[in-house]
């Protein structure tokens, strides 16, 4: 198996500027969760879907951020419009269940100019 | 809610020296406990895990971890540091029971550094 792909790996874009991540997890994983890293805040979870549905979004930031999963093998997260603060690294990962551990992806570094 | 707590932000040791990362947590149930790396530029990749039985966990690149139910702590040692280990450590708790998908929070990451 490939692992948790997400794309692209560095996105730069201007401020105001939709951005979209992609993330296609692991075959067969039924959790899907949207982490991001900052120095300042270290890993956050922003949201995470069970089985295709969103569970809990309580971690996106505010309006600007939403995330959908169409299917069991992709998933989006979006920013519009984004802002300077919104530069980080956004993880995506996987599980199988809730019992298993959770595979990330390599991540997508975002930088908003 | 739960936490986790790395009272470590930086360890510098000698390559060959052993080590020990710390980790406390804080959650009402049995916790699931985990320990990821990050190298540079790279994602998350997992150690170790701990669900229950033994306490002792072993896990990949040498590293093994204990879980102290008393002092609620799931430390992470290495008896010899190679250079590559040189990296920055996530510890993790997760909560979710069946049927629910799990969350993980992590804490603030140690950064190790290796010296030759």
């Amino acid at each position: 198996d490939a692992g948790v792909i997400q794309s692209p790996r560095h996105e730069v874009t201007e401020m105001g500027q939709e951005v979209t991540l992609r993330c296609k997890p692991i075959s067969g994983h039924n959790s899907l969760f949207w982490y991001r890293q900052t120095m300042m805040r270290g890993l956050e979870l922003l949201i995470y879907f069970n089985n295709n549905v969103p569970i809990d979004d309580s971690g996106m930031p505010e309006d600007r951020f939403s995330a959908k999963m169409p299917n069991a093998s992709f998933s989006t997260l979006k920013i519009q419009p984004s802002e300077p603060r919104d530069s980080a690294v956004y993880f995506c990962a996987s599980s199988i269940t809730a019992n298993t551990e959770a595979f990330f992806g390599q991540g997508t570094r975002l930088t908003v100019v | 809610a739960q936490s986790v707590t790395q009272p470590d932000i930086h360890i510098t040791v000698s390559e060959g020296a052993s080590l020990e990362l710390r980790c406390n947590y804080s959650y009402g149930a049995t916790p699931y406990l985990f320990w990821y790396v990050q190298s540079p530029g790279q994602g998350l990749q997992l150690l170790l895990k701990y669900f229950s039985g033994d306490t002792l966990v072993q896990g990949i690149k040498g590293f093994e971890a204990e879980f102290k139910r008393s002092q609620s702590s799931f430390n992470l040692r290495k008896p010899s540091v190679h250079w590559s280990d040189a990296a920055e450590y996530f510890c993790a708790v997760g909560s979710g029971g069946a049927g629910s998908a799990r969350q993980l929070t992590f804490g603030s990451g140690t950064q190790l550094t290796v010296l030759p």
